[in-house]
């Protein structure tokens, strides 16, 4: 089966600096990895996701992403991080067979003043 | 504008008593899932959808059901039999067919207590 792993519960970083955010995945097959960002309360806001081509994702409010066939790992980055950036982030897989996504267990960011 | 609505975002039930949540969308969505959200416990697959009339059990099903009479509608009732229900629930649709990548649109979620 389809898996996501994210190893860190959570990452702090300080305003200004640059932050990734790790995944690593187990696929048969070719991969579709996606990266949501979730605040508060609310539901889950789509960031990037990478199906095929050139290995570096961009995505929404600054974000790409880093696909590593060798390695098996699909890191989310920025290079300047945002106080307003501190949220919960998953990483899921599409599973195989049909279109349902598998989470990782999510990544606090938090990012100081 | 186009998107996924779920009421009520907050809910409160007593032990024993089901209740229901509504998930509606106008994306014109083919698929639709439900999500149970713990703490730590990332996100988990109850029940999906990929079409009208028809659904399927995802990874922790026991407990819940559901309905599809309507493309745009997809309610989850949580029964008594459920031995854990408060959590946050999420409702998510997506395009299907060969063209789609999985991308899923979510709702913003309710938050069921039981007390």
């Amino acid at each position: 089966a389809q898996s996501v792993a994210q190893p860190e519960d959570q990452v702090n970083v300080a305003e200004g600096n640059p932050l990734t955010v790790k995944c690593t995945y187990s696929v048969s097959g070719n991969p579709y990895l996606f990266w949501y960002v979730q605040y508060p309360n609310r539901g889950l806001q789509f960031l990037l996701k990478y199906i095929t081509g050139d290995n570096l994702v961009k995505g929404s409010y600054g974000f790409e992403a880093e696909f590593n066939k060798s390695q098996t790992s699909f890191h989310l980055k920025k290079p300047s991080a945002l106080v307003s950036d501190s949220a919960l982030y998953f990483c899921a897989v599409r599973d195989t067979g049909f279109q349902k996504l598998v989470f990782g267990t999510g990544t606090r960011l938090l990012v100081s003043p | 504008d186009g998107g996924i609505t779920q009421s009520p975002k907050y809910l409160f039930r007593k032990e024993g008593q089901n209740v229901t949540l509504s998930c509606e969308q106008n994306l014109n969505h083919d698929a639709m899932y439900w999500y149970r959200q713990d703490p730590g416990q990332g996100l988990r697959l109850i029940y999906y959808s990929q079409i009208v009339n028809d659904f399927q059990k995802g990874d922790i099903a026991e407990g819940y059901s559901v309905s599809r009479e309507k493309k745009e509608s997809f309610p989850l009732t949580v029964t008594s039999a459920q031995k854990n229900p408060t959590a946050f629930y999420l409702c998510a649709s997506s395009s299907s067919g060969r063209a789609a990548t999985g991308e899923l649109f979510f709702g913003e979620g309710s938050r069921l207590t039981v007390l």
